[in-house]
């Protein structure tokens, strides 16, 4: 069974990167059957795609979030990680990891405050 | 993006009654492959959002047969035959045809 956990700090201050990472267990992140990504949800409110990434490494951003985002897999911890860039109050999210679209991790609380 | 919109926004149902949600999507889901790559998700309060159904119909492992999904191109529906107290949270359909996907706002289903 594809298990997913997502890890990182739960508070980041303001213009600075927010990094998370999604461990994977029961699978291989290197197998061509599985692609990997990221979903936010703000308090309160629904849910977002951030971008994916796929076996061989090519990526795929929310336009919305593009310039700021980097998705990458380590495939020798058999995690992949997601970097958010110049973060503001509006990147405070529950951030999940999901191999799309039937496997979601728990989730991770994130605030951005100074 | 494509805009998905639920309706309605919320629900309370006695339990063993049935309900039901509808999905639009702004342009339609019908891929060039011929399928609807239409999700239907719950989340229980606290919890990830668990799949439910699939490309429209196909219940994900281990849901049980009283969630049914239907529809095409625009238009969907999640049916729940007769709804249970562990029914409860906010059921999203999300569309997997066009990137980035993109959700519905969610319907909070509650119990009477």
């Amino acid at each position: 069974q594809l298990q997913l956990q997502a890890s990182g700090p739960g508070l980041v201050k303001p213009s600075e990167t927010l990094s998370l990472t999604c461990t994977v267990s029961g699978g291989s992140i290197s197998s061509s059957y599985y692609y990997w990504g990221w979903i936010r949800q703000p308090p309160g409110k629904g849910l977002e795609w951030i971008g994916n990434i796929y076996h061989s490494g090519s990526t795929y951003y929310n336009p919305s979030l593009k310039s700021r985002i980097t998705i990458s897999l380590d495939t020798s911890k058999n995690h992949f990680s997601l970097k958010v860039t110049s973060v503001t109050a509006a990147d405070t999210a529950v951030y999940y990891c999901a191999m799309p679209f039937g496997y979601w991790g728990q989730g991770t609380l994130v605030a951005v405050s100074s | 993006d494509i805009v998905m919109t639920q309706t309605p926004l919320s629900l309370s149902v006695t339990p063993g009654q049935p309900a039901s949600i509808s999905c639009k999507s702004s342009q339609s889901l019908l891929s060039s492959d011929g399928k609807n790559y239409l999700y239907w998700y719950l989340q229980k309060p606290g919890q990830s959002p668990q799949l439910l159904i699939y490309e429209v119909s196909s219940r994900f492992s281990g849901v049980p047969d009283r969630f049914g999904g239907s529809g095409s191109g625009t238009d969907f529906t999640l049916k729940i035959s007769r709804v249970e107290a562990e029914d409860v949270g906010v059921y999203y359909c999300m569309q997997g045809t066009h990137l980035p996907p993109t959700f519905g706002q969610g319907t909070k289903v509650e119990i009477k």
